[in-house]
């Protein structure tokens, strides 16, 4: 069974400083691991994801996530945060083989002048 | 491309009464569809899995005939929740996998469900 661990419910972050949110997974098999982002009263849209090719994946908007197998972990960064990076970040696990998506709790990322 | 929509955008009904979500691929063709519930201030939790032509897949817990689904043609999904009650109302979001990329899912922006 996969699942999938974010750490903070919340981070908040001063404009221009960077972001760190983090992300735990389990899966029994090789899972590809996404990261999505919410506006509010916006859909999900994608922002990065991992399928087994580089461990150190870019995403749009200046974001990266790193796969680390050994700390099962799949964490997202940013040099320097937006105001408009305000938003719900969600952590995705999908295992191989399989459709279905097993998300996270989600991140809300506090973005101040 | 890979657009996903979904109407209406936001519904308010009575409770007892049924309330119909559509979910269109706009741009692409879906073999398979996804509905999603989220409640405030929480993760997203699959409902079912729809595939063209043939009966929708519940994940546990889900209730099939108060959560009908019908996926009719390649890039249509319906979501009718029956008799809806307050504890109903919620954000659900649909997702679809083009057919040639089963392995992406696109996701629509929602339709927030309020009954009173």
């Amino acid at each position: 069974a996969q699942s999938v661990t974010q750490l903070d419910s919340h981070v908040s972050v001063s404009e221009g400083t960077p972001v760190l949110l983090r992300c735990n997974y389990s899966s029994s098999y090789s899972p590809s691991l996404f990261w999505y982002v919410q506006h509010p009263n916006k859909g999900l849209q994608l922002l990065l994801k991992y399928t087994s090719a580089a461990t150190l994946v870019k995403g749009i908007n200046g974001f990266e996530a790193e796969f680390k197998k050994s700390e099962t972990s799949f964490h997202l960064t940013k040099p320097s945060a937006h105001m408009s990076d305000a938003a719900e970040y969600f952590c995705v696990v999908r295992e191989e083989g399989y459709s279905t998506l097993t998300f996270g709790k989600g991140t809300m990322l506090l973005v101040s002048p | 491309g890979a657009v996903v929509s979904q109407h209406p955008s936001r519904v308010i009904c009575k409770s007892g009464t049924s309330v119909k979500i559509e979910c269109r691929s706009l741009d692409f063709q879906a073999t398979t569809m996804f509905w999603y519930r989220q409640f405030p201030k929480k993760s997203l939790m699959l409902m079912a899995t729809s595939n063209e032509g043939s009966k929708a897949t519940y994940e546990q817990g889900v209730e099939k005939d108060k959560f009908l689904i019908n996926h009719a043609s390649l890039t249509l999904s319906t979501l009718t929740v029956t008799s809806a009650h307050p504890e109903d109302s919620s954000f659900y979001i649909c997702s679809a996998s083009p057919t040639d990329r089963q392995e992406t899912q696109y996701f629509g922006p929602g339709t927030r469900l309020l009954v009173l």
